[in-house]
């Protein structure tokens, strides 16, 4: 995964309380991306950002925000968890202009709530 | 109905066997279709990927796509043990635009 971090990787949280990912990338790349993947549900687009400060809902963006102050970074914050927010969540990215192909996708984040 | 549909398995075969990965969609906008592989408690990885209709050989992976019928398919010859993971199909408009990801269909390999 080069290019791009998730942290923390696993977290374990309860019901109720904010919890925020971090995703952090040293590509320089315009465009950022939440997923959440889920059995019977595959991978499903929380948020994204095509720029600093520049973000946009997906199709599961209920009970998230997303933050962007810095190209590098791109933050994910469940406001008050929910054990439906229990997950998998992956940060991608992705380049713009002629040859930009497809995503990079970090590790993901392995979320609990309990 | 999902703009990608795709098996999500599981499919299981035997060493050396080939492979047949699919997926329909229905947006006849979509001109780039990849293919996308995802190992056990890791992040999806672009395998390949295809302009438009026909084939495209990479290695023992061949993708193929068939506008007419919005059909998409990733062969897979001499399967081994180390190509068990998820193939997630990715079709989309223009090479950097937001990709709409199948479901993904599960395989493993055995020995």
């Amino acid at each position: 995964d080069a290019g791009i971090t998730q942290s923390p990787r696993h977290k374990v949280t309860e019901t109720g309380t904010p919890v925020t990912l971090r995703c952090h990338q040293t590509e320089n790349h315009r465009y950022m991306y939440w997923y959440r993947q889920d059995p019977g549900h595959g991978l499903r687009l929380i948020h994204y950002s095509y720029g600093v400060k520049d973000t946009d809902k997906g199709e599961v963006s209920d009970g998230y925000s997303v933050s962007r102050s810095k190209t590098e970074d791109f933050l994910l914050t469940l406001e008050s968890a929910t054990s439906s927010q229990t997950s998998v969540y992956f940060c991608a990215i992705s380049a713009t202009g002629q040859g930009a192909i497809g995503y990079t996708f970090g590790s993901g984040t392995r979320l609990t709530v309990v | 109905q999902k703009e990608v549909e795709q098996d999500p398995g599981p499919l299981s075969v035997p060493e050396g066997a080939i492979v047949s990965l699919n997926c329909t969609y229905s947006n006849s906008a979509f001109q780039y279709f990849m293919w996308y592989r995802q190992y056990s408690r890791k992040g999806p990885e672009l395998l390949m990927y295809t302009y438009s209709s026909g084939n495209k050989e990479d290695g023992r992976f061949t993708a193929q796509v068939d506008k007419s019928s919005k059909y998409i398919s990733l062969f897979i010859r001499d399967s081994q043990p180390s190509d068990s993971a998820t193939y997630l199909c990715a079709p989309t408009v223009t090479s950097g635009s937001r990709l709409t990801f199948g479901e993904g269909t599960q395989l493993t390999v055995n020995p």
